[in-house]
């Protein structure tokens, strides 16, 4: 079975810090995806990456960027983090096709 | 413009009866349509999906029903069993896309004992 493993649970960070969510998948997946999860508004895409070092804008892109330096890791930085980016983030990869993503467990990320 | 709608946050339903969550889309090149369930701190995982070639899918106590005129589905799980209880996402992509999915915004399922 293909693993997405996040590598923080729960974070807490202070309001202007730089945040760095951690996302790697064991299973050669061209594809990875961050969506945030929010009460009421469900699942909203952040930004994906279907190649290393490609990246494209998904929704919600604003005060967010990513990183693909290796095919197994993408990385969302959070530039200068602010309370209402306090949410539950969702790191997904999935190969090229009709198929469904995989997920991590999520990190829930509170700014203070 | 929320293009994949579920209009029921929350429902509730008796053990061992049927549940019927349902999800409207209104982008008419969705073609590929998705169910996750998500239980707290947890990720979603994949339940059932289905291809627009198609109008069922089923996999044990899952059916997914697609309505294309329509453009709605419905998830189908009979019986329900208290461990059923969770939030219900549905998704749809565009196939030959990019394959990313818009979702729902989840409908959370209480099933009681």
């Amino acid at each position: 079975d293909v693993k997405v493993t996040q590598s923080s649970r729960y974070l807490v960070k202070r309001t202007g810090e730089k945040v760095f969510l951690e996302c790697v998948q064991d299973m050669d997946h061209e594809n990875m995806f961050w969506y945030r999860q929010d009460p009421g508004l469900g699942l909203r895409l952040i930004y994906f990456s279907y190649d290393v070092k490609m990246k494209e804008k998904g929704d919600i892109p604003e005060g967010y960027s990513v990183s693909r330096e290796k095919k197994e890791r993408f990385s969302l930085i959070l530039e200068s983090a602010s309370t209402n980016q306090t949410s539950m983030y969702l790191c997904a990869s999935m190969k090229t096709g009709p198929y469904g993503y995989t997920f991590g467990s999520g990190t829930r990320l509170t700014v203070v | 413009d929320q293009q994949v709608k579920q209009n029921s946050p929350s429902l509730s339903v008796q053990e061992g009866r049927i549940s019927i969550l349902n999800c409207d889309y209104t982008n008419s090149m969705f073609d590929y349509f998705l169910w996750y369930k998500k239980y707290p701190a947890e990720g979603p995982t994949f339940l059932i999906s289905i291809s627009s070639i198609k109008d069922k899918n089923e996999d044990g106590r899952f059916t997914v029903f697609l309505n294309k005129s329509a453009k709605h589905l419905s998830l189908h799980i009979v019986p329900s069993q208290p461990g059923d209880s969770a939030v219900y996402f549905c998704a749809a992509s565009v196939a030959g896309g990019t394959y990313k999915y818009i979702f729902g915004t989840g409908t959370r399922l209480k099933v009681l004992a």
